[in-house]
């Protein structure tokens, strides 16, 4: 498998643009999730899906930000208008969690992240 | 609030040694803790789980340690190397058993040859 794939690596754009990131899941994980990562804050939860539906989106900023997951192999996560304290690195993760086993397995599974820059 | 605390420091080892490194929590009762590992440039990868049963899990040269009495982890990498060098991030539940993870801000470990 290649891992979680993330686009694009790199965005740089202007105040008030519409950016969207993208992310493919590693086949057969249930749960997908939303990081964003800066220096002050470090790594924060933003939303994560299981199943595709959004289970908790109390980490997302604010209404300018939204996320989907319309598949099972597929999520995005749109700032809309963006603004220069946006920038960060936003990674999506995904996992899977082995009810079988009688016990939860939560190792996530990070993508290489994008990096995104508003001007 | 919930709180994650790590060394904010570097820490600077001599190829050989141990390091240990260290996680505290307040206002938490997780259930599991993890460790991940992060170089430049990529994203985080896993590296140890432990429950809040568990006392102590190993993994190669790597050790963790969990002490829910004292809200603290301790990871230790024995015999370290400069390919060990790299930001290490501990992570706890958010709330009992969800997948919600909360992380701490990370600690830098350079091992020097």
């Amino acid at each position: 498998d290649a891992g979680v794939i993330q686009s694009p690596r790199h965005e740089v754009t202007e105040m008030g643009q519409e950016v969207t990131l993208r992310c493919k899941p590693i086949s057969g994980h249930d749960y997908l999730f939303w990081y964003r990562q800066t220096m002050m804050r470090g790594l924060e939860l933003l939303i994560y899906f299981n199943n595709n539906v959004p289970i908790d989106d109390s980490g997302m900023p604010e209404d300018r930000f939204s996320a989907k997951m319309p598949n099972a192999s597929f999520s995005t996560l749109k700032i809309q208008p963006s603004e220069p304290r946006d920038s960060a690195v936003y990674f999506c993760a995904s996992s899977f969690r082995d009810w079988r086993a009688g016990s939860s397995y939560n190792e996530q599974f990070f993508g290489p992240g994008t990096r995104l820059t508003v001007l | 609030s919930q709180k994650i605390e790590q060394n904010s420091e570097a820490l600077n080892i001599q190829e050989g040694k141990t390091a240990t490194l260290t996680c505290n929590y307040t206002n938490y009762s997780p259930a599991y803790l993890q460790w991940y590992r992060q170089d430049p440039g990529r994203g985080p990868v896993f590296l140890l789980l432990i429950r809040e049963n568990e006392k102590e899990k190993r993994k190669e040269r790597l050790k963790v340690t969990f002490d829910t009495t004292l809200k603290q982890s301790l990871f230790h990498i024995t015999a370290s190397q400069p390919a060990d060098s790299a930001t290490y991030l501990c992570a706890l539940d958010r709330s009992q058993g969800t997948d919600k993870l909360i992380f701490g801000t990370g600690t830098r470990l350079q091992v020097f040859p």
